[in-house]
Parts: structure tokens; sequence; C-alpha cells
């Protein structure tokens, strides 16, 4: 069964700088996909970037981007020059399709918060 | 409409009682998916719609949730016999086509408690 594990409940960077959220996940499949979701007080999730597995080069949205590592099924997203408005709780997903289901199977997030 | 949208926004019943939560999809998108988020946890899958049926429903965690889509457009998830442990932050996402590689656009919830 495919799962995604994200082992850091907080992280906290500051404002200008660099951060890193981990993601590792399991899964049978060769070919899939894996996204970065992010989570506002507003509860509403907003895809933030995502990774289609048999693409070698590693996505990049501005200033988001992802170290895929498909052999140790690893998936983390970097945040560059942090802003205050990336505060947010950030979730990694994969998205399970095939037959008759189509769904996300996420981690339990991880609470980013950016000092001034 | 402009986004996926969400009634009521907050709701709180006792338990025991029934209640029925609505999501508006985004205008044409076929597809439509219900979540539960509990406190501290990422979204957890309950049911998802293609056009009018309910293609997987494997994640209702029991009969007391129901979840309908007569239209292919408005959805509503019922809750029966409401308990304290079914509080939580419902979610509903839509997305254009049945395809898990397209966005799934989200919307901002209902958080429901149960007293």
């Amino acid at each position: 069964a495919q799962t995604v594990t994200q082992s850091q409940p907080e992280m906290s960077v500051q404002e200008a700088e660099t951060v890193t959220l981990s993601c590792t996940y399991d899964t049978s499949e060769s070919d899939y996909y894996l996204f970065w979701y992010k989570q506002p007080p507003s509860r509403q999730m907003i895809l933030v970037i995502r990774q289609e597995a048999y693409k070698q080069q590693n996505a990049t949205e501005n200033r988001f981007s992802v170290n895929f590592q498909k052999a140790a099924k690893s998936f983390s997203l970097k945040i560059s020059d942090s802003q205050l408005g990336d505060a947010a709780m950030y979730f990694c997903a994969y998205p399970y399709y095939g037959g008759a289901t189509n769904k996300l199977i996420f981690g339990t997030g991880t609470l980013l918060a950016v000092q001034p | 409409g402009a986004g996926v949208s969400q009634t009521p926004s907050n709701k709180v019943t006792e338990k025991g009682k029934y209640v029925e939560l609505r999501c508006d999809p985004i205008s044409g998108h076929t597809a439509l998916y219900w979540y539960r988020q509990s406190l501290g946890q990422g979204p957890e899958f309950l049911i998802y719609f293609q056009g009018t049926g309910a293609a997987d429903d494997s994640g209702l965690p029991n009969d007391r949730f129901f979840a309908v889509r007569p239209e292919g457009s408005v959805s509503t998830l019922k809750i029966q016999r409401t308990e304290r442990g079914d509080s939580a932050v419902y979610l509903c996402a839509s997305s254009l086509a049945p395809d898990g590689r397209l966005e799934a656009f989200f919307g901002q919830g209902t958080r429901l408690t149960v007293v």
C-alpha cells in the first residue's frame, strides 16, 4: 500500500532564509506523481508544486523547488527567500489513481513558522 | 463558480443529531472528493465521485456516513447519529477529470464540532 511520511511536525525559518521540508513515501509503482500542498489558517489546501516520477529533473516553481530522489523514495520541498506568507501547514501527497479509485494520500504535515 | 465552495463554514451539533455538509465544486469539474482532517493530521480520503456515481466510497468510516451527488455537481455529505469522534474538518475537492495527475482544487472546509 502507498504511504507518505513526514517526520518533521514543526519547522521554523527566518524571513529571507531557506528551509527544507522532508517527505518519504512508499509505492510499488514505477510511474507516479508527487505533490506538495500548502494549508494556511484559512484551511484551503493549495497546490505548491508537483513532480513526475519519470522526469529526472527536479520541479521548480519560483521560490519553491523539490529534491526528488526516486531510489530513496524521498521528496523534499525547499523554500528559498522565505516570506511571512509562507507560514502554513505543508503536506506531501501521493495521488493514487487507477481502476475505480482516484484519491490523494497525505502525510501528517509540517507546520512551518516564519520569523521576521 | 470561481472556486470550490463549502457550507456551512462551521457547524456545532449535539451528539446523536443528523448533519448535512454541502459542497459546490468548480463548474465543469466531473470528479469530486471528500476528505476528513482531524486535528494535527493530514486529510484522509472518504469518498470519490465521478459524475453522479460514487466510484470509491472505501474511506467512509461506517454506515452513519453517506454522500450523494444527484446531478453531478453539488454534493452533500450526510452524517447520522453524530458522535464526538466525528468532530473534524471536512474538506471537499474537485478536479476537471478523474485523473490523479490533475490538480485537485479544495474548498475551505467545514469544521464540524459534536458536543
